[in-house]
């Protein structure tokens, strides 16, 4: 079954340093979002995207965050200048157009860690 | 606006014995929902959903869960519990199939011999 690939698995960065998220959704898939979780907490939103531009955003996603499609097959969140509180697990997730009910399939998310 | 509440961040059963994870949501409009569960170190994997139709929905490791809109619920059962069932359980809710999946704070189930 297709599945949703996320790089790194989990990522280490200084305060203040850049951090590329990477993601390739599945294949015919066209929408995709960004969620994170924080440990112990709740899986919370960051953004939805479809035909190269956001669709929706939370509050979390400030200027900080942008999200980029460079190529047909990546999906990837960058965090400009991280924060040690952007430490926290980061999903990708995508979703087909064929079906308004079909599910939203995850990957196994890149573990960032800030220090 | 959509949000779900989980009650009980911990629920300990037996092996064998009946599991039930409670979900109430809140929805302005009818819910999508669904139930997802990580085991660790992994993502989120999808258990089930309810969109429209059957009210009882069943899914994946003999899980089911009921839409019950009166009671604006969506609890999770097992009848039987399994050793391999320990793992996090997250009740989401949206407002139509496109839209942002909202999570509760999750459901730790923890399963003994």
């Amino acid at each position: 079954e297709p599945e949703v690939t996320q790089t790194p698995s989990h990522q280490v960065t200084q305060m203040g340093q850049e951090v590329i998220l990477r993601c390739v959704p599945i294949s015919n898939h066209l929408y995709f979002y960004w969620y994170r979780q924080i440990l112990g907490q709740k899986v919370e939103f960051l953004v939805s995207f479809y035909n190269n531009e956001i669709s929706e955003k939370s509050e979390i996603f400030d200027d900080q965050f942008s999200v980029e499609r460079p190529d047909g097959s990546n999906f990837t969140l960058k965090i400009r200048s991280t924060k040690l509180e952007d430490s926290a697990m980061y999903f990708c997730a995508s979703k087909s157009r064929d079906k308004d009910n079909s599910p939203l399939h995850f990957g196994n998310g890149t573990r960032l860690t800030v220090t | 606006a959509q949000s779900v509440t989980q009650l009980g961040s911990h629920v300990s059963v037996s092996e064998g014995a009946l599991v039930l994870l409670r979900c109430n949501y809140s929805s302005s409009v009818p819910p999508y929902l669904f139930w997802y569960v990580q085991y660790p170190n992994q993502g989120l994997q999808l258990l089930l959903k309810y969109t429209t139709g059957a009210t009882l929905v069943k899914g994946i490791n003999g899980f089911e869960a009921e839409f019950k809109k009166s009671e604006t619920s969506f609890h999770l059962t097992k009848p039987s519990a399994h050793m391999s069932d320990a793992a996090e359980y997250f009740c989401a809710v949206s407002a139509a199939g496109f839209q942002k999946l909202v999570f509760g704070t999750g459901t730790r189930l923890l399963v003994s011999p």
